[in-house]
C-alpha cells in the first residue's frame, strides 16, 4: 500500500514567516512529487512540482526533495494570509495515477 | 475558461434519486479521474480512464457508473446513494495516465444525500 503522510496540522505561522510543510511517502522508487493549493471548499491547484533530488524555487515558493529520506517539503517565503489553505502532497510511482497525502491546514495570521 | 468544468457545483438527491455529474476537459489530456473527498479523509481515487478505456476501478460501489464516451468527457452517473456519499467529488484529467507531470482539477461538485 503506497503512502503519502502530512502532518495535519493546523500549522500556524505569523504573516511574513517562512512556513514549512512536510511531507514523507512510503513507495522508494516514486518518480515525481506535487504540491497542491486547497482553499476551502474549492478543488486542489498544482503549485510545484519537483523531480530530482535538491531544491526547486519558484517565486515565494521552493519545493525540497530527499529521495534518500523519501521525503519532500514546501517552504513558503514571506507568508501572507492569503497562503492560508489546506496543502496536498501527492507522489507519482510512474504508472500509476497519483497518491495524494491527507494535507496539511496552513493558517497565516495577520 | 478553465481547463476542467464539472456540473453541477452543488447537488442535493435523495436515496432513491438518479442523477449524473458532468465534467469536460479543454488540455487536449489523455487521462481523465473520479475522486472522492471527505471531511478530514485524503483524496479517494475512484475511477481512471485513458483514452476512453477504464483501466482502474478502486473497489467503488456499484451505484456509482462512470461513463467516457470520448477522451474529453467524463461522467458519474449516480443512483440509490447513501448519505454517507455525501462528498465533494472531483474531476481531473493528466497528459497522461501516468500522471507524471501533475494533475488538472475541476472545480467539483458538492453532493448531498438526503
Amino acid at each position: 500500500q503506497k503512502e503519502v503522510e502530512q502532518n495535519s496540522g493546523p500549522l500556524s505561522v505569523p504573516e511574513g514567516a517562512i512556513a514549512s510543510l512536510n511531507c514523507t511517502y512510503s513507495d522508494r522508487v516514486s518518480q515525481s512529487f506535487f504540491w497542491y493549493r486547497q482553499y476551502s471548499g474549492k478543488s486542489p491547484e498544482l503549485i510545484m512540482s519537483i523531480y530530482s533530488n535538491g531544491d526547486k524555487e519558484d517565486g515565494r515558493f521552493t519545493a525540497q526533495l530527499n529521495k534518500a529520506s523519501q521525503y519532500v517539503s514546501l517552504l513558503i517565503r514571506d507568508s501572507q494570509p492569503s497562503d492560508s489553505a489546506t496543502y496536498l502532497c501527492a507522489v507519482n510511482s510512474g504508472n500509476t495515477p497519483l497518491v495524494f497525502g491527507k494535507g496539511t491546514r496552513l493558517s497565516v495570521i495577520a | 475558461e478553465t481547463g476542467v468544468t464539472q456540473t453541477p457545483r452543488h447537488l442535493v438527491m435523495g436515496m432513491t434519486n438518479k442523477k449524473s455529474l458532468k465534467c469536460e476537459q479543454h488540455l487536449g489530456h489523455n487521462a481523465m479521474y473520479w475522486y472522492k473527498q471527505s471531511a478530514k479523509k485524503p483524496l479517494e481515487l475512484m475511477f481512471v480512464y485513458s483514452l476512453e478505456e477504464r483501466v482502474e476501478n478502486n473497489s467503488v460501489p456499484s451505484r456509482f457508473s462512470p461513463e467516457c464516451p470520448n477522451s474529453s468527457h467524463l461522467f458519474l452517473h449516480l443512483h440509490t446513494l447513501q448519505p454517507e456519499d455525501s462528498a465533494l467529488y472531483l474531476c481531473a484529467s493528466s497528459q497522461d495516465r501516468t500522471d507524471s507531470y501533475g494533475s488538472a482539477f475541476g472545480s467539483g461538485t458538492r453532493l448531498t444525500v438526503v
